[in-house]
């Protein structure tokens, strides 16, 4: 079966500490997207990359990292500089000339 | 920067018709996506328009206006599993996807 991936689907973490969220997919796209989403509010871009070993920074990239070692896989480390990371995560990815992003199922991340 | 502005939340009744407005004001303009999402789930893709008109597509249509940073998605024969959030997304060109943040739509018996 072709498809994203992201686990855990539920992670709690406590306060000043970093966590990595992993998102695999096996549909060959060689774009991926991180995603957070929080309640009422609309999907806001972390990072983003096109390529293996290259990524960019969306709109709300302060207090997170990531990489892009391997087509497949995108993690993303929500640090102890993010403010408040308590949220939704959405991973991404899609065919490069194509518009259209497959979503995994999310990682619902509380930090308290 | 980037204006994406859908109305928050509507009740409909089962059976009924209900349209899903969005407007927009983003730097740059690919086409126009709307995705459902199911509470705690994840988006899936409905439709994507382009070009200027309405695009049909069983019970679901979206329809663009470039000219007026229009789009509206029109839901027909409403069933209580299109209980949802209904997110409308701009392409704005190098990959890149601005959303809006969601309608939710609540079908009623």
């Amino acid at each position: 079966d072709g498809g994203i991936t992201q686990s855990p689907k539920y992670l709690f973490r406590k306060e000043g500490q970093n966590v990595t969220l992993s998102c695999e997919q096996n549909l060959n796209h060689d774009a991926m997207y991180w995603y957070r989403q929080d309640p009422g509010q609309g999907l806001r871009l972390i990072y983003y990359s096109q390529i293996v070993n290259d990524f960019q920074k969306g709109d709300i990239a302060e207090g997170y990292s990531v990489s892009r070692e391997k087509k497949e896989s995108f993690p993303l480390t929500v640090t102890s500089a993010q403010k408040n990371p308590t949220a939704f995560y959405l991973c991404a990815s899609s065919l490069q000339g194509s518009d259209e992003q497959y979503f995994g199922p999310g990682t619902r991340l509380t930090v308290t | 920067g980037q204006n994406i502005d859908q109305p928050t939340e509507m009740t409909a009744t089962e059976g009924a018709i209900v349209q899903i407005n969005c407007t927009y004001q983003t730097s740059g303009f690919n086409g126009l996506f709307w995705y459902q999402q199911h509470a705690g789930e994840a988006p899936t893709f409905l439709s994507y328009n382009v070009l200027d008109g309405l695009e049909e597509k069983g019970r679901f249509s979206s329809f663009l206006s470039r000219s007026k940073g229009y789009s509206y998605l029109l839901l027909k024969e409403l069933q209580m599993k299109d209980s949802a959030s209904y997110l409308c997304a701009v392409n704005e060109g190098n990959n890149r996807l601005a959303f809006g943040k969601g309608n939710q739509v609540v079908v009623i018996p």
